[in-house]
């Protein structure tokens, strides 16, 4: 069973900033936090993962709580391409991933 | 990032026929490369993973003899579904993991069995 708890679906402006809760609050001192996305009737794409630290990219940024048990991917400013299944997955390095159901993002115009 | 290309896109084929699905790293070299599979609006749902010159990893529930695992290279796994059937229609997707964080997936392959 997924180790994370998401909502189901969310909706954001375009334009704004999407931000995507998830709890793991069962979490192990070395399993990272993963996001991945993936858009309809395509292979998931990778966003971010981290294991303490806040992280950045050129895509979005993971806020981690001091405690390690949620997270919030921050997608600056989302526009319609952004509409996608958001997942958030805890692992340990290397190992596999165990895949949950994901939030729905819905970006409206 | 790593690209990981998958082919066919998609397939229809007949009952009882096999279909042969192929994963290839295009840039860099997977030793273990693993296999999903999605049904319709559920999640990605782990098959097998794959081990460069040995045999597969096949997760429980997955029958080994019915989805033939081959990864002969550094470069390519493929994944062969034998004497499919309408059941075994699905989205299948593998992935590939560089360095020690992120895996990237391929773009998926939709098989159709009538």
């Amino acid at each position: 069973d997924a180790k994370t708890t998401q909502p189901t679906s969310m909706d954001c402006a375009e334009g704004r900033a999407a931000n995507l809760p998830c709890n793991h609050s069962t979490i192990s001192g070395n399993e990272y936090v993963y996001w991945y996305r993936q858009i309809h009737s395509q292979g998931p794409q990778y966003i971010i993962h981290g294991l303490k630290n806040n992280e950045t990219n050129e895509m979005a940024s993971l806020i981690i709580t001091e405690d390690r048990k949620s997270s919030t991917l921050i997608l600056p400013h989302a526009t319609l391409r952004d509409t996608a299944v958001y997942y958030c997955i805890v692992s340990q390095l290397n190992y596999q991933l165990i895949w949950g159901a994901g939030t729905k993002l819905i970006i409206k115009p | 990032g790593a690209v990981v290309s998958q082919h066919p896109s998609w397939v229809i084929c007949k009952s009882g026929t096999s279909v042969k699905i192929e994963c290839r790293s295009l840039d860099f070299q997977a030793t273990t490369m693993f296999w999903y599979r999605q049904f319709p609006k559920q999640s990605l749902m782990l098959m097998a993973t794959s081990n460069e010159g040995s045999k597969a990893t096949y997760e429980q529930g997955v029958e080994k003899d019915k989805f033939l695992i081959n990864h002969a290279s550094l470069t390519l796994s493929t994944l062969t579904v034998t004497s499919a059937h309408p059941e075994d229609s699905s989205f299948y997707i593998c992935s590939a993991r560089v360095g020690a964080g992120e895996l990237f997936f391929g773009e998926g392959s939709r098989l159709t069995v009538l």
